[in-house]
């Protein structure tokens, strides 16, 4: 049973298009995290959310964290065949890290 | 300034064999981690040093997984003997503090990984 779950697993999209990516659990996280990794690389932290109904904005990426702090959303705007990618979001659960799954994000030109 | 460095960035060896997968982490970094993700399952914490001293190593699937941090530096990763199921990427990450630390003292920095495949 995974902690985090993350959707959707795969996401294709046209260069130009918005879209939004979601990290659920059941419990609670004191902050939440979103990742990017890209092949042959580890994961580069993007962005941290602490407070429950926070929205933090990275120039065309917009991340909000639940009210709850139970979920948290990633949207981006008007994508770019640089966005392509894999998105992981992570949090403090206990005295570890846990990582969702991931969301693998394709940008077509 | 360096970034975390795995080594060797892969490896492929027989089941029964022994590995032993290098981490460098950012100077001056005292926390380092090592994760792994195997085949379709997200990345997995292992353990937690705080400079040379295991923090929690809860994650360590059983005793055929090794961590050692000698002088609080580089750390090893030794799987001996290797099993099928041990074959994935394994991540090495570090930073300055632990924890939610204002102005992201505790972001975790990632190396690029090692890709065991064990045959």
């Amino acid at each position: 049973t995974q902690l985090l779950e993350q959707s959707p697993q795969f996401l294709s999209i046209q260069e130009g298009e918005n879209l939004t990516v979601y990290c659920n659990s059941s419990s609670v996280f004191s902050s939440l995290q979103w990742y990017r990794q890209e092949p042959g690389e580890g994961p580069v932290l993007l962005v941290t959310v602490v407070t429950g109904g926070e929205v933090k904005k990275l120039k065309r990426l917009t991340f909000q964290f639940g009210d709850a702090r139970k979920d948290s959303s990633l949207h981006i705007t008007a994508a770019q065949t640089g966005d392509t990618g894999l998105y992981l979001c992570a949090g403090i659960y206990g005295q570890n890290f846990v990582f969702g799954p991931g969301t693998r994000l394709s940008v077509l030109p | 300034e360096a970034g975390v460095t795995q080594f060797p960035s892969h490896s492929v060896i027989e089941k029964g064999q022994t590995v032993t997968l290098r981490c460098d982490p950012i100077s001056g970094h005292d926390n380092l981690y090592w994760y792994r993700r195997v085949m379709g399952k997200e990345i997995k914490f292992l353990l937690h040093f705080v400079k040379e001293s295991k923090q929690d190593e809860s994650g360590m699937p059983n005793n055929r997984f090794l961590a050692e941090r000698t002088g609080g530096t580089y750390s090893t990763l030794k799987v001996q003997p290797a099993e099928l199921e041990d074959s994935g990427v394994y991540f090495c990450a570090s930073s300055q503090e632990w924890g939610i630390i204002a102005g992201g003292a505790d972001t975790q920095y990632f190396g690029p990984g090692t890709r065991l495949t064990v045959l």
